[in-house]
């Protein structure tokens, strides 16, 4: 049973221009977890998704970020107009359906994102 | 809302030597507490979890962690310390139910001296 993935692994890219970062869930695993993680700093939240709805975007900046988790496919980080302070590392999280996953998530390596 | 403390951020240990991490929460429902460890340039790996079961739980790689409610503490220990624990460890906690976010701590950096 793969992990979770994520890519690309590393991404850079110019101010102005959209990042999209990719993560396929665990499989049999419906929950994605989108985290930040900024320089000197712990993982921060930013947005909970099950295939097709958002449940929970309350960590997302309000504009220029989206996620989705479509039906079919990865789930799906974008970004538009990347500034310098987007530069991160973005870490995509995975459940199991059901109350008995115990809220355990497992983690992908991350896509590190550079915006020159 | 729920919040977790890492005092300091750098931990530097002997090997062989005690290791304790230390990490209070705060939160208003009964939480579920997690320690994860980084290695350089990967992912998070799950090391142990509190989920309102035995207070003292035991996880891989010979850690440990003890909730302790009247401290607000799930503090990570291991009696000795090998030179492939140095990494980064986070504490977290999340609550039950259909949103289980996790609200990680700073993370705390563990040397390991020869």
């Amino acid at each position: 049973n793969a992990g979770v993935m994520q890519n690309p692994r590393h991404l850079v890219r110019r101010r102005g221009q959209e990042a999209r970062l990719r993560c396929s869930p665990m499989k049999g695993h419906s929950h994605v977890y989108w985290y930040r993680q900024l320089p000197e700093e712990g993982l921060k939240f930013m947005v909970y998704l099950q295939k097709e709805n958002i449940i929970d975007e309350s960590g997302m900046p309000k504009e220029r970020f989206s996620a989705e988790f479509p039906k079919e496919g990865p789930s799906i980080l974008r970004i538009q107009q990347v500034v310098r302070g987007d530069s991160a590392a973005y870490f995509c999280a995975s459940s199991p359906p059901g109350v008995h996953s115990y809220n355990e998530q497992f983690f992908g390596p991350g896509t590190r994102l550079t915006v020159l | 809302a729920q919040s977790v403390t890492q005092l300091g951020s750098h931990v530097s240990v002997s090997e062989g030597a005690l290791v304790l991490l230390r990490c209070n929460y705060s939160s208003s429902v009964p939480p579920y507490l997690f320690w994860y460890v980084q290695y350089p340039n990967q992912g998070l790996q799950l090391l142990l979890k509190y989920t309102s079961a035995a207070t003292l739980v035991k996880g891989i790689n010979g850690f440990e962690a003890e909730f302790k409610k009247s401290e607000t503490s799930f503090h990570l220990t291991k009696p000795s310390a090998h030179m492939s624990d140095a990494a980064e460890y986070f504490c977290a906690v999340s609550r039950s139910g259909a949103n289980s976010k996790l609200t990680f701590g700073k993370g705390i950096t563990l040397s390991v001296r020869p």
